[in-house]
């Protein structure tokens, strides 16, 4: 059972458009991380939020945790061809253990 | 080191056959996770390691699957009598603390071995 559900699966936009990716679930989770994977290479941090409500930015990429740290949300500016990648989120949960989420394969067309 | 290595980066093997997967966490980080990825996208837990300890394998497959993380060793899965069904990437990361509530840290993933089986 997958604990964590991303929307969209895939998304394909061009260049300069902006986009949302949402992280969902009915769990709540001590703190949420988000990670972009390119191919052929591991999962890179991007951010971790810890506080319900919280607002993280990371130049064009902005990044909520819900108030009832139960979701998150990753919203991106002006696109661009380097964005492209697997988004993940991935939540901590009371143990020792990440839950990953289905991911997002985002495709940034120039 | 400053990076986690696993090796080898592309392992193929028969059904049936024996596979080893290594991961040299960072040093100084005391957690090891091991991570499968199906079909690019889904990113599934198999086990975690404090130190030399499983500290959690509730995603391990209950036969066939086992995992090692020795002192002065790199650690290790092992899968026994391969399926088609394994082939997939395996993750591993490494982290200073858990994720349970206060601890945060990241987890640094290696780039993975891609295991193929014919």
């Amino acid at each position: 059972t997958q604990l964590l559900e991303q929307s969209p699966q895939f998304l394909s936009i061009q260049e300069g458009e902006n986009l949302t990716v949402y992280c969902n679930s009915s769990s709540v989770f001590s703190s949420l991380q988000w990670y972009r994977q390119e191919p052929g290479e591991g999962p890179v941090l991007l951010v971790t939020v810890v506080t319900g409500g919280e607002v993280k930015k990371l130049k064009r990429l902005t990044f909520q945790f819900g108030d009832a740290r139960k979701d998150s949300s990753l919203h991106i500016t002006a696109a661009q061809p380097g964005d492209t990648g697997l988004y993940l989120c991935a939540g901590a949960g009371t143990g020792n253990q990440f839950y990953f989420g289905t991911g997002t394969s985002l495709t940034v067309i120039p | 080191g400053e990076e986690v290595a696993q090796t080898p980066k592309h392992l193929v093997r028969g059904e049936g056959q024996k596979a080893k997967l290594y991961c040299a966490p960072i040093k100084g980080h005391s957690y090891v996770f091991w991570y499968q990825q199906v079909l690019k996208n889904e990113f599934k837990f198999l086990i975690s390691f404090q130190n030399e300890n499983v500290f959690d394998e509730t995603g391990m497959p209950k036969e066939r699957f086992s995992a090692k993380c020795l002192p002065n060793s790199p650690c290790s899965l092992e899968i026994q009598a391969t399926k088609l069904e394994d082939s997939a990437v395996y993750f591993c990361a490494s982290s200073q603390s858990g994720s349970g509530p206060g601890n945060n840290q990241p987890q640094h993933f290696g780039d993975g071995t891609r295991l193929s089986i014919l």
